[in-house]
């Protein structure tokens, strides 16, 4: 079974731009969580999108979206870049909402603002 | 509080047992979780826990959980230069539909 992908692995944008994000999750799997992940700050949690629906949520500003296709694949966007979106940005998926299933991450997407 | 703590940094020699210490913030957890992440890989589930056991393990891996002090810990045995290597504990929380990890700990492993 191929793992989760993520495209582009890398990304670099000036502020003010907006970016978009891919994930693509395990074949089976219907829920797709997205991470900000940041020296400062740590693993942080996005959204989780289940069967097309946004079902959780993280501390983040609106400028921080997410959508799901009903194959599963999921979309991540940024609006109106900072400095500060500088990250990784992992997506997990899982067979089940949250974490009653094991999650299992892709590589990242690396984000560099300039 | 909301962090969960690790400390940064461990170094070991290869073939010694590398322990690996997580505080945790929710006595009522349901799951408690270990990853490890390469350079530029995303996050490997390694083992996980749940809260009415005291220890697991798996192969080379311990994990060992104090309820009473919400201390987590990893042991690693006879320690690889493969296993150099951050790792995050998580703990998710009972009735929470996300987790939160630790800071993670830097494991160098010396040949």
């Amino acid at each position: 079974k191929a793992g989760v992908t993520q495209t582009p692995r890398y990304l670099i944008k000036t502020r003010g731009q907006q970016v978009t994000l891919s994930c693509s999750p395990i074949s089976g799997h219907r829920s797709v969580s997205w991470y900000q992940q940041t020296p400062g700050q740590g693993l942080q949690f996005l959204f989780e999108y289940f069967s097309e629906t946004q079902r959780n949520k993280g501390n983040f500003p609106g400028r921080f979206s997410g959508r799901q296709f009903s194959n599963s694949r999921s979309e991540m966007n940024v609006s109106t870049l900072e400095l500060g979106d500088s990250a990784l940005y992992l997506c997990a998926s899982s067979p089940s909402i949250g974490w009653a299933d094991t999650q299992y991450f892709g590589p990242g997407t690396r984000l560099t603002v300039l | 509080g909301e962090d969960v703590e690790q400390s940064l940094f461990l170094s070991v020699r290869e073939g010694d047992s590398s322990v690996i210490n997580c505080t945790y913030t929710d006595s009522s957890s349901t799951y408690l979780y270990w990853y490890k992440q390469e350079p530029g890989a995303g996050l490997q589930l390694l083992t996980y826990i749940f809260s009415n056991m005291d220890m697991k393990q798996d192969q080379r891996l311990t994990v060992l959980l104090n309820k009473k002090d919400k201390h987590l810990s990893l042991r690693i045995a006879d320690t690889q230069t493969g296993d150099s290597a951050i790792y995050f504990c998580a703990e998710n929380r009972e009735g929470y539909q996300k987790v939160t990890f630790g800071t993670g700990t830097k494991l160098q492993v010396i040949p």
